[in-house]
């Protein structure tokens, strides 16, 4: 079955750059669009990007340069790579599958991973 | 940025009542290539990833209960849960996949009366 789980460092200091892995099973990443979504107490869910099927990228403004998704489609791998950390990036990150951006698809997020806490402090 | 109001923040309910939770978008969802709007929602439960209920502002993801209706076009959307169950309790976001970025509402808490 459908399987997401993100691995993260729990504690990041402010400055520093924020690595974390999300591994999937039950699918091929070259089949689906991989998202990453945040949850912090300040702004709630927010959408940071997404790796498409094809491995290219698009990314939440938001974040402007800050902010990196990659794949290892071999090793069945997403990762999220976010520099310049400050304290109100505190919060629980998520990787998300969705179908594909394609106005004819739908690119809601169907499945979760549980999600890691990311605390970011000195 | 397509922002997503939800209303209202919280709401206390007992089991058995029909309940209504609003979502209002800054901009239309509905896509005139397909007549289809771009909206979902999500139910989240404590210490739990978001879990989606509906997409398409009206069709229930496999394995949801035919007590979560979703309904609305353009950019009133409405999650009505009728005969509320205990496990039911839980915080709902809307959320648009229109146009990126991808935009969450702030959540309806459902707590018990």
């Amino acid at each position: 079955q459908v399987q997401l789980k993100e691995t993260g460092p729990g504690l990041v200091q402010p400055t520093q750059t924020l690595s974390i892995t999300c591994t999937v099973s039950g699918f091929s990443l070259t089949s689906y669009y991989m998202q990453w979504v945040r949850q912090t107490p300040g702004k709630g869910l927010e959408w940071m990007g997404f790796i498409r099927s094809g491995g290219s990228t698009e990314y939440n403004s938001e974040f402007k340069s800050r902010l990196s998704i990659s794949r290892d489609t071999s090793k069945n791998q997403v990762f999220l790579k976010m520099n310049s950390l400050k304290t109100e990036d505190t919060g629980v990150y998520y990787c998300a599958r969705s179908r594909g951006a394609a106005m004819a698809l739908g690119n809601w997020f169907a499945y979760w991973g549980q999600g890691t806490l990311v605390t970011v402090s000195s | 940025d397509i922002v997503m109001t939800q209303s209202p923040s919280s709401l206390a309910v007992s089991a058995g009542e029909t309940v209504t939770i609003n979502c209002k978008s800054s901009q239309s969802l509905l896509y005139s290539g397909n007549q289809k709007n771009y909206l979902a929602w999500y139910q989240q439960k404590p210490g739990q990833s978001p879990k989606l209920l509906i997409y398409w502002a009206s069709t229930r993801q496999s394995g949801v209960p035919d007590r979560f209706i979703g309904s609305g076009s353009g950019t009133d959307f409405t999650l009505t849960i009728s005969s509320v169950q205990a496990e039911d309790l839980a915080i709902y976001y809307c959320q648009q996949y229109y146009d990126t970025p991808y935009t969450f509402g702030a959540g309806t808490k459902l707590e018990l009366k």
